[in-house]
C-alpha cells in the first residue's frame, strides 16, 4: 500500500460549489499533516496545517481522522481562483515529509 | 527577504553532462531539502540537510550529490545527467527538521531536460 493516496481528479465544479478531497495515509504513527496548493508549473505553497480537532481558515476546512487514517479538505463557495492542484502532506515515521500525488480542482464559471 | 532562491529556472543538458542546481535561503532555516516532481509521481525527496555540515539521503538519491557548507546554501549536483533525470526540481526549507506547523517554503523550481 502506498504511504499516501489521493484521488487525482480532476474535480470539475461550478463557481459557488462545495467540494471535498480526501487523502489516506498508511502509517498510523504519522503526525503533522498539511494541505498544500500548487498552481500549474509553480511551486507548492502551504495552504493550511491540519490539527487533530479540525481547523478552519475562511472557506477552507481541514479535518483529520486518525481512526480511519485520512485527512480531508473542504472548500466552500468555490472561486475561479481556487483552481489548482491540492497536495496532502505529512511526516512519516522517519521524519521525512511525504507528498501525495495531488488532486486537481477546476472551478468553472 | 527573498525566501528560497533557485537557479537556473530552466536548463537543457546532454546525456553525461554534469551540473549544479543552486538553492539559497535567507530565512536562517536549519532544514533544507531537494525534491523532484514528475507527472503522476508527486514530489519525491532526493536529499535533505538538518543543518550546516549534515546531509542525508531521501527516497531517490541515486545520481545526485549534495553538500551544506553554510546554513544558507544547499546545492544539488547531477554527476552524469541521464534522460531519467528530466524533471522539475524544487528546493525547500523550514525552520526545523520537523517543520510542524511552519510548513515548508519552496523555491520556484528548476525545469531540467536531459536529451
Amino acid at each position: 500500500r502506498k504511504e499516501v493516496e489521493q484521488d487525482p481528479g480532476p474535480f470539475n465544479v461550478p463557481e459557488g460549489a462545495t467540494v471535498a478531497f480526501n487523502c489516506t495515509y498508511s502509517n498510523s504513527a504519522s503526525q503533522s499533516f498539511f494541505w498544500y496548493r500548487q498552481d500549474c508549473r509553480k511551486e507548492p505553497k502551504l495552504l493550511m496545517s491540519v490539527y487533530s480537532s479540525g481547523n478552519e481558515d475562511g472557506r477552507f476546512t481541514a479535518q483529520l481522522n486518525r481512526a480511519s487514517q485520512y485527512i480531508s479538505l473542504l472548500i466552500r463557495d468555490s472561486k475561479l481562483s481556487d483552481s489548482a492542484t491540492y497536495l496532502c502532506v505529512f511526516y512519516n515515521q522517519g521524519g521525512k515529509l511525504i507528498f501525495g500525488q495531488g488532486t486537481e480542482l477546476s472551478v468553472k464559471p | 527577504n527573498a525566501g528560497v532562491t533557485q537557479t537556473p529556472k530552466f536548463q537543457v543538458l546532454k546525456t553525461g553532462q554534469s551540473m549544479t542546481l543552486q538553492c539559497a535561503q535567507d530565512m536562517n532555516h536549519e532544514y533544507m531539502s531537494w525534491y523532484r516532481q514528475d507527472p503522476g509521481m508527486g514530489l519525491r525527496l532526493i536529499h535533505y540537510s538538518v543543518g550546516a555540515g549534515i546531509t542525508d539521503q531521501g527516497e531517490v538519491p541515486n545520481g545526485y550529490n549534495v553538500s551544506r557548507s553554510t546554513t544558507e546554501d544547499f546545492p544539488l549536483r547531477l554527476l552524469s545527467a541521464a534522460p531519467s533525470q528530466t524533471s522539475v526540481y524544487f528546493c525547500a526549507s523550514s525552520l526545523s527538521g520537523q517543520g510542524f506547523s511552519y510548513g515548508y517554503t519552496f523555491g520556484s523550481g528548476t525545469r531540467l531536460t536531459v536529451v
